[in-house]
């Protein structure tokens, strides 16, 4: 399976600033998502990361709170801006494997204070 | 879209004791049945999947099954361990259109395996 890291892996920020998250993986993949898990709850994504086009957002979370990169096919930036103690929460990205699978990176605490 | 449901949300099992949690999907052209293993402020791991063509998969004290016409699956785990203890994610993968890729998750059992 493929190696993935994330940075940082935990930061504390104050309300209104923004922190962009890094996912990079150490062989190409042609899908990279961006999950939210609250503390006890499931995974939800947040949005699909293509390389070469705009991502696709699910319902609830807009580009603008949650702008997302993905400049080459190992490599994708999630930021959280303008942030509220509400943001708070593990912030994971997963890339796909072959054929079908998924695979998680450590993850990223974030809390806002 | 695909809607998964997981059960039970807990499970608490004796060492040595089996451990069954079910999932149910309502999409049928969900084709991927996946599970993750989450421990304490770990990532999820994928420790075991299945595909609509296959009703049964086993991995040493693990295994799947998969019922495509009642569409749900489950986890069994054999003689269980404590190292077993963790929070288990059922979930199913998208195959059309523009959810392609996408997995859908079940809220998760938390598996508590007392020694």
């Amino acid at each position: 399976s493929a190696v993935i890291s994330q940075k940082p892996s935990r930061d504390i920020c104050q309300r209104g600033t923004s922190l962009t998250i890094q996912c990079q993986v150490d062989s190409q993949v042609t899908m990279m998502f961006w999950y939210r898990q609250q503390p006890g709850q499931s995974l939800t994504l947040i949005a699909t990361a293509n390389q070469g086009s705009e991502a696709t957002y699910e319902s609830g979370f807009v580009i603008d709170k949650f702008p997302i990169s993905r400049p080459n096919l190992t490599f994708s930036t999630l930021t959280v801006s303008n942030m509220s103690p509400e943001d708070s929460s593990i912030y994971l990205c997963s890339v796909d494997g072959v054929p079908d699978t998924q695979y998680f990176g450590p993850g990223t605490r974030l809390t806002v204070l | 879209g695909e809607n998964v449901e997981q059960h039970p949300s807990t499970l608490s099992v004796q060492e040595g004791d089996s451990a069954v949690i079910k999932c149910t999907y309502s999409d049928s052209a969900s084709n991927y049945f996946p599970w993750y293993k989450q421990e304490l402020g770990k990532r999820p791991q994928l420790i075991i999947d299945i595909r609509s063509n296959v009703g049964e998969k086993k991995d040493q004290r693990i295994a799947v099954t998969l019922n495509k016409t009642a569409k749900h699956f489950s986890l069994h785990i054999t003689e269980t361990q404590p190292e077993d203890s963790a929070v288990y994610f059922c979930a199913a993968l998208a195959d059309r259109g523009s959810t392609l890729g996408r997995l859908y998750f079940g809220r998760g059992t938390q598996l508590t395996v007392w020694p």
